[in-house]
């Protein structure tokens, strides 16, 4: 069973860049069979997709944060990671990330981390 | 953007009912849809996926159906762990889009 954690500060300032890391066990960054993503929830709202990763290193991000959001992913820890810069007030949220089963549910969110809250307060 | 609108945006049933949630899609989004359930403090959990097919270890009282546009989830009868928030999402295109969400509470 695949399993997601993630881990980053807790506090970032006021235009600053936002980094966090996705740790996975039971399952491997670096197969083809997954797309890594992270997605974001502000306090009592609904979903936000930031972006996405897949083994080739072929990324998509949400055009309302392109400009500020790069994804990566380290095979050789298992990880993927967010970067969100120039961060504001707007961005906190719990930030979630998650990884998609291509080869059995296709395009859903399978597997989520439990989520970390990331406050933007100076 | 495709634009997701879930009706209605909160609900309230007894234990036993049946309950219908709807999503519509701003352009057709052929069965590229998938529906999730979130309790408090916790993470999204996967329901349904491409529509209608269950995800493993997910209970037969929820199902799906649609195409298009127009989506449906139905819980059969209600059962007290399925008071929580779901949400219909769609992978046709990125950026993926979530609807803003239905919440389920217990009349």
């Amino acid at each position: 069973q695949v399993q997601l954690q993630e881990s980053g500060p807790g506090l970032v300032k006021p235009s600053q860049t936002l980094s966090l890391t996705c740790t996975v066990s039971g399952g491997s960054t670096s197969s083809g069979s997954y797309y890594w993503s992270w997605i974001r929830q502000p306090a009592g709202k609904g979903l936000e997709w930031i972006g996405r990763i897949y083994i080739s290193g072929s990324t998509n991000y949400n055009p309302s944060l392109k400009s500020r959001v790069t994804i990566s992913l380290d095979t050789s820890k298992n990880q993927f990671s967010l970067n969100l810069n120039s961060v504001t007030a707007a961005d906190t949220a719990i930030y979630y990330c998650a990884g998609m089963d291509i080869a059995t549910t296709g395009s859903a969110f399978d597997y989520w981390g439990p989520g970390t809250l990331v406050t933007v307060s100076s | 953007d495709i634009q997701m609108t879930q009706s209605p945006s909160s609900l309230s049933a007894s234990v036993g009912d049946r309950v219908t949630i709807t999503c519509q899609a701003s352009q057709s989004i052929s069965s590229y849809l998938n529906w999730y359930q979130q309790k408090p403090g916790k993470a999204p959990k996967l329901l349904l996926y491409v529509a209608s097919s269950l995800q493993t270890g997910v209970p037969s009282r929820f199902s799906g159906s649609g195409s298009g546009t127009d989506f449906t989830l139905i819980i059969s009868s209600l059962q007290p762990e399925d008071f929580a928030t779901y949400y219909c999402q769609q992978s046709y295109s990125t950026p993926w889009t979530f609807g803003q969400g239905t919440k389920v509470e217990i009349k």
